[in-house]
């Protein structure tokens, strides 16, 4: 079965500093891969998605990712943080069986300080 | 372009008792899935519907169910409620079932006493 693992529960980063999410994922064919933004009470924003192509993929608000198929990750960075990047990060990957049902990570929760 | 929709926002129900809650899809978008989030906890799939089917369904027990209309609108019910539905349900749409971008809700906040 698919997974997604996203191995830091809490970062914290000062503003202005750049910054990496970690996702691995656990997929038996290509995958199809996914960054999402929450912010508390919220719902999910797509920040950017993976298909196929070039590796490194850009989103909005200035995030890119980069696919890594022999490390089987995808990880998300951004150059310098601003305060209202903090949020909760959930990464995802497109399950099979037939149903195209995203399989999420735990989360990441960014915290940002002055 | 009106977005997901979702109704209602924050809902509380007793043990035992029948929810349904409603999504609205994107404009043009024709399935809708439907995810469980708990506190502190990523979304879990539980079930898509495509024109009007179900398309395929996480592990969730069958007292969960949809419904999806011709003007692709959805509904989750779920019946005999327990303490651990309490949680996020959160609704996306997409302009295909396979492999598309899932669009998401605010999401209707259930508490379950």
């Amino acid at each position: 079965a698919q997974s997604v693992t996203q191995p830091d529960i809490h970062i914290t980063v000062s503003e202005g500093a750049s910054l990496e999410l970690r996702c691995n994922y656990s997929y038996g064919a290509t995958p199809y891969l996914f960054w999402y933004v929450q912010s508390p009470g919220q719902g999910l924003q797509l920040l950017l998605k993976y298909f196929s192509g070039d590796t490194l993929v850009q989103g909005i608000k200035g995030f890119e990712a980069e696919f890594k198929r022999s490390q089987s990750s995808f990880n998300l960075r951004k150059p310098s943080v601003h305060w209202s990047d903090a949020a909760e990060y959930f990464c995802a990957v497109v399950s099979g069986g037939g149903a195209d049902g995203l399989t999420f990570g735990k989360g990441t929760h960014l915290i940002i300080q002055p | 372009e009106t977005g997901v929709t979702q109704s209602p926002t924050h809902l509380i129900k007793t043990r035992g008792q029948q929810v349904t809650l409603r999504c609205s899809s994107q404009s043009g978008h024709n399935t809708v899935s439907w995810y469980q989030q708990a506190l502190g906890q990523g979304p879990q799939f539980i079930f898509q519907y495509y024109r009007e089917e179900e398309n395929g369904r996480g592990n969730f027990p069958p007292r969960f169910s949809g419904l999806q209309f011709p003007n692709y609108s959805s509904e989750l019910n779920v019946n005999a409620l327990e303490l651990d539905d309490s949680a996020l349900y959160l609704c996306a749409s997409s302009l295909q079932r396979k492999g598309d971008t899932q669009y998401f809700g605010p999401g209707t906040r259930l508490t379950v006493l």
